[in-house]
């Protein structure tokens, strides 16, 4: 089967930088995915890893270690508007479906 | 281009009864995964299907299918609802299963009373 941990919530002041975890156990690995959802709003697309490293996509960056089965998303400058929240995916290899985690809530406070 | 599309948008069904939700995929999206959400719970995935084909389907029971159409539309039923088959439904869509970046409808959020 696969699970994945992250945390519930996070808190951060306007400007500041955050950063979400995720640790994931699966029988085989394809890649981990970022999803964020605003309330009432259907999940978006942020981001996808398949190989180690970081990706940078404006002011997200999405970073992998498959040895370490564990990944995260860096926010900098945060924004009100980046209060959401925020899910990891992860996909096992056989082309499984996604399994995503319980979801972190960002909050960003003035 | 118009995103995905999932009809109704609200919906309020009794125990026992049935349900029907509907999907229309981005066009030229000919991939389509089903999840349920719950607060505090994360998506559950339900099922995806890809040229009329299920190619997976999550831990739920049988009172839960789907099906796609030949043009991608995809719709999924529950049958004999049960007051925890309360929750927002959504569907995703993508150009093939290949594809990484899935595209999210609004949902149906489905009430059972």
């Amino acid at each position: 089967g696969q699970s994945l941990e992250q945390p519930s919530e996070v808190t951060a002041v306007e400007g500041a930088i955050v950063q979400i975890n995720c640790t994931y156990q699966t029988s085989g690995f394809y890649g981990l995915s970022w999803y964020q959802q605003h309330d009432g709003g259907a999940p978006t697309f942020l981001s996808y890893n398949a190989l180690d490293g970081l990706e940078e996509t404006g002011r997200f960056s999405s970073f992998l270690s498959r040895s370490d089965s564990y990944g995260y998303l860096l926010l900098q400058e945060l924004q009100m508007k980046d209060s959401a929240s925020y899910f990891c995916a992860v996909r096992g290899t056989g082309r499984r479906a996604l399994t995503f985690g319980s979801g972190t809530r960002l909050q960003v406070q003035p | 281009k118009a995103g995905v599309t999932q009809t109704p948008r609200y919906l309020i069904k009794t125990r026992g009864q049935q349900v029907t939700l509907s999907c229309s995929p981005i066009s030229g999206h000919r991939s389509v995964s089903w999840y349920q959400q719950t607060p505090g719970q994360g998506l559950q995935f339900l099922f995806e299907y890809f040229s009329e084909t299920q190619r997976n389907k999550g831990n739920f029971p049988g009172r839960f299918s789907g099906r796609q159409f030949s043009n991608s539309r995809s719709e999924m039923n529950v049958s004999t609802l049960e007051l925890g088959d309360s929750a927002l439904y959504l569907c995703a869509s993508s150009l093939d299963p290949t594809n990484e970046k899935l595209f999210f409808g609004s949902g149906t959020q489905l009430s059972v009373l």
